[in-house]
Order: C-alpha cells, then structure tokens, then sequence
C-alpha cells in the first residue's frame, strides 16, 4: 500500500523567510504526488501534481515542490513566506488504477504552517 | 460556478441517531469520494464510486453506507451515529483518472454528542 509521511505537525515561520514542508512517500511504482492546502473552515485545493514530466513542478500561489526518487521525497517550498499562506497543507500519494479502481488519494497528516509578522 | 456542495455544514447529532450528509457536483465527474478529518490524522477516505451504481470501501467504512443513482449526487449515511463518528467530512470529485486534481467540497462539521 501506498502512503505518505508529513514531517512536522506545525511549521511556524517568520513573514519573508522561506517555507519547507517536508513530505516523504512510499511506494512501488512511480507514484503520482500532489500538495493540497486547506484554508481555516474550507475545503481543500490543489497547489500542484507531479507528473514526471519534470522533477521541480510549480503551482500556485509560488509554491513548488521537487520530486526526489532517490530520498523518496517531495518537499514544499516557497522563497517568501506571506502571512496570508497561513493555513493546513497535506501531502497526497495516489493509487495507479486497475479493474474498477481508481486513483484513491492517500493523504498525509498534514503541516499546520503559521506565518509570523 | 458550483464545484462540489456539501449540506448540512454543521450538525449534531444525538448517539443512536442516523442522518445523511448530501453531496452534489455539477461537473460531470465520475468519480466521487468521502474522506473524514480528524486532527492529526489527515484525510481518511470512508467509501468512494467510480460511477453511477458503483460503490467501494474505503480505510474506515464502519457505520456509514453510500449509494450512487445518479452521476450528481453521492449521499453519506451514518446509520446510528456513535461519538467516535465526531469529524469533518469532505466529500470529493474528480474526473477519474489517476493524475487529476480532486476537487472537494466546503466540509460538514458532524459533532455526536
């Protein structure tokens, strides 16, 4: 079984300095990986996916995140930090589909990331 | 500009009590899921369709059922709501294939109390 583990329950970070969430998954197949964020009180939302086109894959917002075979990792990161990247961000594994299977999404624990003035 | 709607957005329930937590999207997607949230413990997918008349088990089915009529809509059912059962719950859609973005509804707040 796939899965993915989130470094970190809580990052807090001062407004400017750099982000890194550190994501790490296990897998036996070339994974699919993504990074959602979810707002106070809202749903979650694609930051971005890997698709093994490149290995540094940019999303919104200035976020990216670099897909690293050999340490099995996929770490977020962002230069700046604003405070309004305040918010949960999890780390995503899915499944490769078969039959009547699909991509079952297998989430992290998530990173609550506080952004001080 | 709908996306995925979830209703109710909060409720409480008393232990014993059963309900259903809607769930419709206007996207034409095959693919639906529900995922509870519970703090340190990410998102736990209950129980998902691959489309009309298909339903699956997810990590935690216990006390929930679900059934797909329709492409839109995906209910949950709590069947006789248990405290353990406090969470969030998210439903999700997606067009189906493995590497495409999920989309998730606002969440419904379900306290058992």
């Amino acid at each position: 079984a796939q899965s993915v583990t989130q470094l970190g329950s809580h990052v807090s970070v001062s407004e400017g300095a750099l982000v890194l969430l550190r994501c790490n998954y296990s897998s036996s197949v070339p994974p699919y990986l993504f990074w959602y964020v979810q707002y106070p009180n809202q749903g979650l939302q694609l930051l971005l996916k890997y698709t093994s086109a490149a290995t540094l894959v940019k999303g919104i917002n200035g976020f990216e995140a670099e897909f690293k075979k050999s340490e099995t990792s996929f770490h977020l990161t962002k230069p700046s930090a604003h405070m309004s990247d305040a918010a949960e961000y999890f780390c995503a594994v899915s499944d490769h589909a078969g039959g009547t299977s699909y991509g079952k999404l297998t989430f992290g624990q998530g990173t609550i990331l506080t952004v001080h003035p | 500009n709908a996306g995925v709607t979830q209703t109710p957005k909060f409720q409480v329930l008393k232990t014993g009590q059963s309900m259903t937590l809607q769930c419709a999207q206007d996207m034409n997607h095959e693919y639906m899921s529900w995922y509870r949230q519970d703090p340190g413990m990410g998102l736990r997918l209950i129980h998902y369709s691959v489309g009309a008349g298909i339903t699956d088990q997810g990590e935690v089915p216990n006390g929930y059922n679900v059934s797909r009529s329709t492409t839109e809509d995906f209910p949950l059912r709590l069947l006789s709501a248990a405290p353990s059962q406090t969470s969030v719950y998210f439903c999700a859609s997606s067009r189906g294939t493995v590497n495409t973005e999920a989309f998730f509804g606002q969440g419904t707040r379900l306290t058992v109390v």
